[in-house]
């Protein structure tokens, strides 16, 4: 079975700084899909950015960008010019693209953000 | 567009009673999920739906039922509320090939 393992409960960046989230997962697969959802105190769950495991290419939203190594399995997430909207519950989460059971979302346990003024 | 929608956003059970929460969506998604959140757990599955009048278990299944009559609802049933189902609950949706879609949440304390 697949897992996902955020190795960094808690982390803190100042204003205006980058910050680098980490994310490793486990699977035999060799397609799949990762996830950064965002969930502020508001309690939402916000999708922040996806990666397709088939694509080199890293994934870029605006501030937030992806460090994807499909080899060591490795999905971080960087967040640059940290804002104080930024300060939430961050989870990596990994789902096959293949239906049925497979298709359910894998959280890992979430690190959550400070930011400092 | 509403998206998902969850309700009730906060309930209180007593131990051993029974209520439904409530979730729809208006996207036609034919996959639909129950997740629960506990502190430095993540979100869990307990029940999932890939389509109206198919269910299955998810990782932590016991002590809830869920039931798909139609595409667009996907109730949370518990039959007799436990202190250990204190949690903040939240359905999710998805077409294929889509992002998870996810609602508010319910903040449920069984006391």
């Amino acid at each position: 079975a697949q897992t996902v393992t955020q190795s960094q409960p808690e982390m803190s960046v100042q204003e205006a700084e980058t910050v680098t989230l980490s994310c490793t997962y486990d699977t035999s697969e060799s397609d799949y899909y990762l996830f950064w959802y965002k969930q502020p105190p508001s309690r939402q769950m916000i999708l922040v950015i996806r990666q397709e495991a088939y694509k080199q290419q890293n994934a870029t939203e605006n501030r937030f960008s992806v460090n994807f190594q499909k080899a060591a399995k490795s999905f971080s997430l960087k967040i640059s010019d940290s804002q104080l909207g930024d300060a939430a519950m961050y989870f990596c989460a990994y789902r096959s693209p293949f239906g049925g059971s497979q298709g359910n979302l894998i959280f890992g346990k979430g690190t959550k953000l400070s930011v400092k003024p | 567009n509403a998206g998902v929608t969850q309700t009730p956003k906060f309930q209180v059970l007593k131990t051993g009673q029974s209520m439904t929460l409530q979730c729809a969506q208006d996207m036609n998604h034919e996959y639909m999920s129950w997740y629960r959140q506990d502190p430095g757990m993540g979100l869990r599955l307990i029940h999932y739906s890939v389509g109206a009048g198919i269910t299955d278990q998810g990782e932590v299944p016991n002590g809830y039922n869920v039931s798909r009559s139609t595409t667009e609802d996907f109730p949370l049933r518990l039959l007799s509320a436990a202190p250990s189902q204190t949690s903040v609950y939240f359905c999710a949706s998805r077409g294929y090939n889509s992002p998870l879609h996810f609602g508010n949440g319910t903040r449920l304390t069984v006391t």
